[in-house]
């Protein structure tokens, strides 16, 4: 069965730094996106990305955030500078052509 | 107005009985996501339906394109199906999925 994989499964971070969420998507898939989920609240988009290059973000997904696939298996989320609100749980997602959306076991951000 | 709803938001039910859970959405959909998140907060997908009726073990999922209406039913319910159920819409192929707000399910011994 293949999945997505996210590390790290839980990070803290003092407000101000800098984190890196990394996403190992599905190989031969071609979207990918970014949720998150803060503590009691549904889950909510962040952005979309495909052919190297965003094809869709929410207005939650600011200037601090970013999103790149530095080597063509990987697909990491930046977050510059965190603030205590950005503590959530963080989802990847993949889709292929046709399927349904695989979701990673996301990554629990914790801003102290 | 949110896009997609769902009822009931919190359900118990006694293991063995026949369980629905309701979406709706308003906005034109290509597919119709059900996906289940379990307390460690992992989400996996159930089924993706576009139309009609998809089933797999002891979960059934169907929808009315017409109506923009969706259910999840669990029959013969089991303590382990224990878990948030969330619906989600996707507007257009690869478009983000829009989630809805998640039915709490307890399914008690």
């Amino acid at each position: 069965e293949p999945e997505v994989t996210q590390t790290p499964s839980h990070q803290v971070t003092q407000m101000g730094q800098e984190v890196i969420l990394r996403c190992v998507p599905i190989s031969n898939h071609l979207y990918f996106y970014w949720y998150r989920q803060i503590l009691g609240q549904k889950v909510e988009f962040l952005v979309s990305f495909y052919n190297n290059e965003i094809s869709e973000k929410s207005e939650i997904f600011d200037d601090q955030f970013s999103v790149e696939r530095p080597d063509g298996s990987n697909f990491t989320l930046k977050i510059r500078s965190t603030k205590l609100e950005d503590s959530a749980m963080y989802f990847c997602a993949s889709m292929g052509t046709g399927t349904e959306a695989f979701f990673g076991q996301g990554t629990r951000l914790t801003v102290v | 107005k949110n896009e997609v709803e769902q009822s009931p938001q919190n359900l118990t039910a006694q293991e063995g009985e026949f369980i629905t859970i309701n979406c709706s959405y308003s906005v034109g959909i290509s597919a119709l996501h059900w996906l289940q998140q379990h307390p460690g907060g992992g989400i996996v997908s159930l089924f993706m339906l576009s139309s009609g009726k998809k089933k797999h073990g002891r979960l059934i999922a169907t929808i009315n394109i017409q109506e923009k209406h969706s259910s999840l039913h669990i029959t013969a319910s089991h303590p382990r199906d224990s878990a948030v159920y969330i619906c989600a819409a996707q507007k257009t192929s690869y478009d983000k999925v829009i989630f809805g707000p998640g039915t709490s399910l307890s399914v008690i011994p």
